[in-house]
């Protein structure tokens, strides 16, 4: 299995453009969750998917970030307008049922916004 | 919802030492304790992790204990080793929800 993969690695933006991230979970996970990762606040939950349904948004920091999960195998993060407060890692995890079973994050996506 | 406060922040150990890092949660329907460790550009990366049924479980050099009552759980290290210098990430859930991670530790090993 490739694990969770998710793109582009890096992006780097110019301040009030959209910016939208990409997730592929394990193949089987029917849970999908996304974080962001600052060395001032840690890693914070964002929003988490199950079975394709977002159960809870409450991370979300504001209406400029939103999140969609068409299917079981494919989820974005979008930000727009894109602000330089938003300049973190954005890690996607995802685990099978109940219990966590192989949660597991992918490689991030480093974003710069200038 | 709910809360993890992790100890210290930075914790530097001679190698061979044993280090310790220790969690405490807030919501007493949480029931799984992972441990994640994360080297610098990388992702964080499950080492270990306990269950609210288990008091302690170990793996080689690692080990967590879990006190349910008290609402902590540790981390222990044996016989630190260069490799290990990370930072160190716990972790608590339960049901459906998200894990909710403390801020990290980030262990040096002194050679």
């Amino acid at each position: 299995d490739a694990g969770v993969i998710q793109s582009p690695r890096h992006e780097v933006t110019e301040m009030g453009q959209e910016v939208t991230l990409r997730c592929k979970p394990i193949s089987g996970h029917n849970s999908l969750f996304w974080y962001r990762q600052t060395m001032m606040r840690g890693l914070e939950l964002l929003i988490y998917f199950n079975n394709n349904v977002p159960i809870d948004d409450s991370g979300m920091p504001e209406d400029r970030f939103s999140a969609k999960m068409p299917n079981a195998s494919f989820s974005t993060l979008k930000i727009q307008p894109s602000e330089p407060r938003d300049s973190a890692v954005y890690f996607c995890a995802s685990s099978f049922g109940e219990g966590y079973y192989g949660y597991t994050f992918g490689s991030g996506t480093r974003l710069t916004v200038v | 919802g709910e809360n993890v406060e992790q100890h210290p922040s930075t914790l530097s150990v001679q190698e061979g030492d044993s280090a310790v890092i220790k969690c405490t949660y807030s919501d007493s329907a949480s029931n799984y304790f992972p441990w994640y460790k994360q080297e610098l550009g990388k992702r964080p990366q499950l080492i270990i992790d306990i269950r609210s049924n288990v008091g302690e479980k170990k793996d080689q050099r690692i080990a967590v204990t879990l006190n349910k009552t008290a609402k902590h759980f540790s981390l222990h290290i044996t016989e630190t080793q260069p490799e290990d210098s990370a930072v160190y990430f716990c972790a608590a859930g339960g049901g459906a929800d998200g894990l909710t991670f403390g801020k990290g530790t980030h262990l040096i090993i002194q050679p």
